[in-house]
């Protein structure tokens, strides 16, 4: 079945750390999405990618870096600068950034941190 | 960026419609208007968008007034597996941040 994979669903990470979430999607999509989300809010754009190989900031980019090397991989890394990493990580792909498509999510990643 | 307002919460009946509003007076003529609902600890799903006309797939219909400044989600027969946070929302090929808001969080009552 065609979808989105984050892995793991749970992470814990110590202060100071860096740590990489994973996103692959077999949907064959050219854009792909990185979203947070905070108990009871909506959905903060943190980065986004158009097509392999580049890659552009959301709303929300400081503290986090990511990489496009492959159509279906899209990981991001929370750095040890983003001062408040602990939330629910989304990752999604459509196949364009027109905006009569529609995303597709994973299933999400948790981070807390100890 | 246009953003939207939506109700937090509504309540409904299971098995009786559900018209879930959202205002977006702001709106431009090229964005699209998308609807998703979200479980508790999954990822958002998409449910329905459109521009101009009313919308209509398995899932919901979607309601566009004539001046676009407000839609309206319809679920046709409520069960207990559409309680979830509906999010309404704007996008257009140049707004690639999708501003989401908190959603309405749909409450059936068996």
């Amino acid at each position: 079945d065609g979808g989105i994979t984050q892995s793991p669903k749970y992470l814990f990470r110590k202060e100071g750390q860096n740590v990489t979430l994973s996103c692959e999607q077999n949907l064959n999509h050219d854009a792909m999405y990185w979203y947070r989300q905070d108990p009871g809010q909506g959905l903060r754009l943190i980065y986004y990618s158009q097509i392999v190989n580049d890659f552009q900031k959301g709303d929300i980019a400081e503290g986090y870096s990511v990489s496009r090397e492959k159509k279906e991989s899209f990981p991001l890394t929370v750095t040890s600068a983003q001062k408040n990493p602990t939330a629910f990580y989304l990752c999604a792909s459509s196949s364009s950034l027109r905006g009569n498509t529609e995303a597709f999510f994973g299933q999400g990643t948790r981070l807390t941190v100890v | 960026d246009a953003k939207t307002t939506q109700p937090n919460s509504m309540e409904s009946n299971e098995e009786e419609p559900v018209h879930l509003p959202c205002n977006h007076s702001t709106i431009s003529g090229t964005d699209y208007i998308h609807w998703y609902r979200q479980l508790p600890s999954q990822g958002p799903e998409y449910v329905i968008h459109g521009l101009t006309s009313n919308v209509n797939n398995r899932m919901a219909s979607l309601a566009i007034a004539e001046d676009r400044k407000s839609s309206t989600l319809i679920l046709h027969r409520a069960t207990l597996r559409d309680a979830a946070v509906y999010y309404c929302i704007l996008r257009d090929d140049s707004n690639y941040q999708l501003i989401w808001g908190a959603g309405t969080k749909l409450i059936i009552k068996p």
